[in-house]
């Protein structure tokens, strides 16, 4: 996990509210993503940013928006759009290059209430 | 569009044993191929990749995968199988020929228990 933290460890949602999920990392890493996992399925792209202020949708990025503002950062919100928001939730980083490695971050339990 | 299978839910081996994680692969181009490790609770590991060069690629904690492009196959194993191995394991891929960065597809995990 070295390198990349994520905070909180558990979060809990209520109805019709946005949460926030923190992911820094100190790897000097160009690129940043985030990964939805639920049990059986693996896991599955939600948004992932290249580079500093540019970021792609990833394959279920429906319910959730991310912001680039840093090199360092990449925070996930999880909207009340997002019906099923229970799962674990992984960052990773990368240097930039299809070759590379994704390093990923502890990860952050949602739960709703 | 590239995918990752990983055939079996669970693998039970008795500690000592070999053990083999099985994964295939479909991609456009040549693969890059990733083994990862995960604890529960906690974040994937990055156990081993395969790019290009050698069919045989070793890892970490004892672990080596063979890349077979004939059956485009990329299994883990390890010689002599420890309790503490006992954790879920996914493969990855990504195409050479994909576009959208460095966007990886996992398979649905491998859970490996060693028994005493």
């Amino acid at each position: 996990d070295g390198g990349i933290t994520q905070s909180p460890k558990y979060l809990f949602r209520k109805e019709g509210q946005n949460v926030t999920l923190s992911c820094e990392q100190n790897l000097n890493h160009d690129a940043m993503y985030w990964y939805r996992q639920d049990p059986g399925q693996g896991l599955r792209l939600i948004y992932y940013s290249q580079i500093v202020n540019d970021f792609q949708k990833g394959d279920i990025a429906e319910g959730y928006s991310v912001s680039r503002e840093k090199k360092e950062s990449f925070p996930l919100t999880v909207t009340s759009a997002q019906k099923n928001p229970t799962a674990f939730y992984l960052c990773a980083s990368s240097p930039a290059g299809p070759r590379e490695t994704q390093y990923f971050g502890p990860g952050t339990r949602l739960l709703v209430l | 569009a590239q995918s990752v299978a990983q055939p079996e839910d669970q693998v039970n081996v008795a500690e000592g044993n070999p053990l083999t994680v099985k994964c295939t692969y479909s991609v456009s181009g040549n693969p890059y191929l990733f083994w990862y490790v995960q604890y529960p609770n906690r974040g994937l590991q990055f156990l081993l990749k395969y790019i290009t060069g050698d069919n045989l690629v070793k890892g970490s904690y004892g672990f080596e995968a063979e890349f077979n492009k004939s059956q485009t196959s990329f299994h883990l194993k390890k010689p002599s199988a420890l309790v503490s191995d006992s954790a879920l394991y996914f493969c990855a891929v990504r195409g050479g020929l994909t576009g959208g960065g460095n966007k990886l597809t996992f398979g649905t995990g491998t859970q490996l228990k060693v028994e005493l």
